[in-house]
């Protein structure tokens, strides 16, 4: 089945920089790959997706990149603010029901 | 919009009881998932309904766990008996789009379960 792995465990930065969170995968055919925030307590949340057909997708400060060569794709969050911190978690479809798989997480912090 | 409703919010059970929870999932969302969520990991999927159907079951391990969706929409998952390893957060989930997507998720607050 599908591996998704997730790097950093845990990332603090400074209000105001930049914080990056990578993911690589294992399945060649896995087609959608979606960012899920989560507050402490508190349901995830979809923050950003990705399909493979395309090789980057930006709303706002938040951006996702997508190596389908590699297998491996990436968060991006530009002038961090301190709502910004929560656990970030990856995830990439996968299988005939094209379920996903998660990622283990990344504690972002920003530290005002 | 009214969000995916879950309850208990939070069960505490000693082993070898059982224990069920409930989901309401968005009106007209056809597609829910449960997924349990261990302290410090990502949600891992339990079992898939589109409608009344169930999609994919295959990590449900279904000597314990039973989960139905008997009218497509609200649905219940059942743990009977319970053991430590339960304990974790449930999460049901629901999609507008059609099983094979899996796009779009929205996730409700969860029931948080502690077996002692």
């Amino acid at each position: 089945g599908e591996n998704v792995e997730q790097h950093p465990s845990t990332l603090s930065v400074q209000e105001g920089d930049s914080a990056v969170i990578k993911c690589t995968y294992s399945d060649s055919a896995s087609n959608y790959f979606p960012w899920y925030k989560q507050e402490l307590g508190k349901r995830p949340q979809l923050i950003i997706d990705i399909r493979s057909n395309v090789g980057e997708k930006k709303d706002q400060r938040i951006a996702v990149t997508l190596n389908k060569t590699a297998k491996h794709f990436s968060l991006h969050i530009t002038e961090t603010q301190p709502e910004d911190s929560a656990v970030y978690f990856c995830a990439a479809n996968s299988g005939s029901a094209r379920q996903l798989t998660f990622g283990s997480g990344t504690q972002l912090t920003v530290l005002p | 919009e009214a969000g995916v409703a879950q309850s208990p919010r939070y069960k505490i059970i000693e082993k070898r009881q059982s224990v069920a929870f409930w989901c309401n999932p968005i009106s007209g969302h056809a597609t829910l998932y449960w997924y349990q969520q261990i302290l410090g990991q990502g949600p891992k999927l339990l079992i898939q309904f589109q409608n009344n159907g169930v999609v994919d079951d295959s990590q449900l391990p279904k000597d314990r766990f039973s989960a139905e969706r008997l009218k497509g929409v609200d649905s219940t998952l059942k743990i009977q008996p319970a053991k430590l390893e339960d304990s974790a957060v449930y999460l049901c989930a629901s999609s507008p789009f059609v099983a094979g997507s899996n796009e779009k998720l929205f996730f409700g607050s969860g029931t948080q379960l502690s077996v002692l």
